[in-house]
């Protein structure tokens, strides 16, 4: 069966510092992966997403991931965060049919 | 950039009534969901829709959820009879195709059952 796992409930970094947060994934075939972004109040925007060929993708507001099928893994990363880059963070694999699964999040405090 | 809306912004509602949820998706996609998140916890499947009629459905989805589109615009979900788990931030998203096309969220209707 299709999942998701964010193994970082909660991460805590300074500002300016660089952002890794880890996401793994259990699915059959060749997947399709995002990472979303939740501000608080607010709905979920599409940060980047990962469908085929080049295992490192851009994404919006200076965040990238790489997917690597050997670990099954799509970790997002950002190598200066902003305090405006406080958020919960989502990745998710879209799976049969037009379902996606979503990881229970990472939420993202980022310190002056 | 074209947006997913969805009204109201909160619900308060009392244990039995029935409540609707409305949203309106991009003009242009075809697919229509449902996604639930209660508090503190992950984002879950409801609901897909295409072409009219409900292309995929979870566990989480029984006979007290429908969903309708009633015109060319709006996306609804009916919640009968709501309990105090119902109680939980529903999102409302599209994509112009299916499965490999990422989702477009609206900003949710957070529901609470008193």
């Amino acid at each position: 069966a299709q999942s998701v796992t964010q193994p970082d409930i909660h991460i805590t970094v300074s500002e300016g510092a660089s952002l890794e947060l880890r996401c793994n994934y259990s699915y059959g075939a060749t997947p399709y992966l995002f990472w979303y972004v939740q501000s608080p109040g607010q709905g979920l925007q599409l940060l980047l997403k990962y469908f085929s060929g080049d295992t490192l993708v851009q994404g919006i507001k200076g965040f990238e991931a790489e997917f690597k099928r050997s670990q099954s893994s799509f970790n997002l990363r950002k190598p200066s965060v902003h305090w405006s880059d406080a958020a919960e963070y989502f990745c998710a694999v879209g799976g049969p049919g037009n379902q996606f699964y979503f990881g229970t999040g990472t939420s993202l405090t980022v310190i002056p | 950039e074209p947006e997913v809306t969805q009204t109201p912004s909160h619900q308060v509602t009392q244990m039995g009534q029935e409540v609707i949820l409305r949203c309106v998706p991009i003009s242009n996609h075809l697919y229509f969901y449902w996604y639930r998140q209660i508090l503190g916890q992950k984002v879950e499947f409801l609901v897909s829709f295409y072409n009219n009629e409900i292309s995929e459905k979870s566990e989480i989805f029984d006979d007290q959820f429908s969903v309708e589109r009633p015109d060319g615009s709006n996306f609804t979900l009916k919640i009968r009879s709501t309990k105090l788990e119902d109680s939980a931030m529903y999102f409302c998203a599209s994509s112009d195709r299916s499965y490999n096309s990422p989702l477009h969220f609206g900003n949710g209707t957070r529901l609470t059952v008193t």
